[in-house]
């Protein structure tokens, strides 16, 4: 149980173009989700958080209108990188929260590695 | 949340057991210690999580000790599938909407070597 999944695991973008990436709870309702990303030898950065059916909660100097996070279901939310530059090329990862445990463990999604030309 | 330290790098040897050490000695009565993992190119697993007692599950045993400044993670019988960065996380749980996020460190790196 407790499984994330992430689409795609890895996409190859040129500069400019968005690209969106699904994030979903596969057999549990996730009430809050949260975006990472992580460049090269480097921890998780957490990029904003997010609860079904309400607006997400950036951290500080996470551009929201470049990094647009929509949680429309309890299973599915999405991050799409608008005009991406080489700079915004890192590793992306999801991480759900299962609203039906009492605990706070985080489930995390396998990753997606974004590449900008 | 409490920041917590780590030692940035480790080496255990193929079936021994792996102490990984993390230090918070400015952890709140109400959080708990986390600890996550993540093999290269991997989203974090989750490992176990304690307040006070030790806990062991199938994965690992956590040991906190009695003034809560420090804890130990336990693998007891290391394989190569263990090498990966371990992160200790103290954080409020049971809390609700962005007191759920966690915020990583730089972790340990472990590496079992056969």
């Amino acid at each position: 149980g407790a499984v994330v999944s992430q689409h795609p695991s890895w996409v190859i973008c040129k500069s400019g173009t968005s690209v969106k990436i699904e994030c979903r709870s596969l057999d549990f309702q996730a009430t809050t989700m949260f975006w990472y990303r992580q460049f090269p030898k480097q921890s998780l950065m957490l990029m904003a958080t997010s609860n079904e059916g309400s607006k997400a909660t950036y951290e500080q100097g996470v551009e929201k209108d470049k990094f647009l996070i929509n949680h429309a279901s309890l299973t599915l939310s999405t991050l799409t990188v608008t005009s991406a530059h080489p700079e915004d090329s890192s590793f992306y990862i999801c991480s759900a929260r299962d609203g039906g445990r009492a605990s706070n463990e985080q489930f995390f999604g396998p990753g997606t590695r974004l590449t900008v030309l | 949340d409490a920041k917590t330290t780590q030692p940035p790098s480790m080496d255990c040897a193929e079936g021994r057991a792996a102490n990984l050490p993390c230090n918070h000695s400015t952890i709140s009565g109400n959080e708990y210690v986390y600890w996550y993992r993540q093999i290269h190119s991997q989203g974090p697993q989750y490992i176990i999580h304690g307040l006070k007692n030790n806990e062991t599950n199938e994965m690992a045993s956590l040991i906190i000790t009695e003034d809560r400044k420090s804890s130990t993670l336990i693998l007891p019988h290391a394989t190569l599938r263990d090498t990966a960065v371990y992160y200790c996380i103290v954080r409020v749980a049971h809390s609700g909407g962005s007191n759920y996020k966690l915020t990583f460190g730089k972790g340990t790196l472990l590496t079992v070597n056969p």
